[in-house]
């Protein structure tokens, strides 16, 4: 099946300070993306959908400030997590889509935020 | 609207029986449907998936899923479980193939030895 890669893995890093995370479409063409953030023993939960080269849109109660979202290429697609709290710690996931097919889901990053 | 009910958070097996896994859906549309599993710490790996061919399917690691549609149900089993088995599964339902994914709540499954 088709390969989406997120990075990092995991990453710890200090309240105030931002964040990326990268999910890359490895060998298809990603026209759209989606963020799930996932808290501890609870489902994953949508934040939000980026379709390559427009604006992504935000499910209600994500801060679209906070949590921003760049898909600027079929293959990529970033979230930067801006002035990082420790609320902001979780895991979170994304998963990637091309024209007629499934969607297929990166390993997800750990952010720890101290 | 679509929704996914996982009627059961924790399930737990001893090596070697059957495992059977709640999946109930509601959608507007004809759904695709999904499980997902997730070990600790790690992403998500696809078992399985209907969408709309053979009501039974297959999976790999010997899961397999039975869409019903006059129950609106889509159950996970398996004829054996395996200590790997423990983890966290998910069904999840969309609508089209692969768009807008809703997730279940999951159902943890841990294996006895």
């Amino acid at each position: 099946g088709a390969v989406v890669s997120q990075h990092p893995s995991r990453v710890i890093c200090k309240s105030g300070t931002s964040v990326k995370i990268e999910c890359r479409s490895l060998d298809f063409q990603a026209t759209t993306m989606f963020w799930y953030r996932q808290f501890p023993k609870q489902s994953l939960m949508l934040m939000a959908t980026s379709n390559e080269g427009s604006k992504a849109t935000y499910e209600q109660g994500v801060e679209k400030d906070k949590f921003l979202i760049n898909h600027a290429s079929l293959t990529l697609s970033t979230l930067t997590v801006t002035s990082a709290h420790p609320e902001d710690s979780s895991f979170y996931i994304c998963s990637a889509r091309g024209i007629g097919t499934e969607a297929f889901f990166g390993q997800g990053t750990r952010l720890t935020v101290v | 609207a679509q929704s996914v009910t996982q009627l059961d958070s924790h399930v737990s097996v001893s090596e070697g029986t059957p495992v059977l896994l709640r999946c109930n859906y509601s959608s507007s549309y004809s759904p695709s449907l999904f499980w997902y599993v997730q070990h600790p710490n790690k992403g998500l790996q696809l078992l399985l998936k209907y969408t709309s061919a053979a009501t039974l399917v297959k999976g790999i690691n010997g899961f397999e899923a039975e869409f019903k549609k006059s129950e609106t149900s889509f159950h996970l089993t398996k004829p054996s479980a395996h200590m790997s088995d423990a983890a966290e599964y998910f069904c999840v339902v969309s609508d089209n193939y692969g768009q807008n994914f809703v997730f279940g709540p999951g159902t943890r499954l841990s294996v006895l030895p």
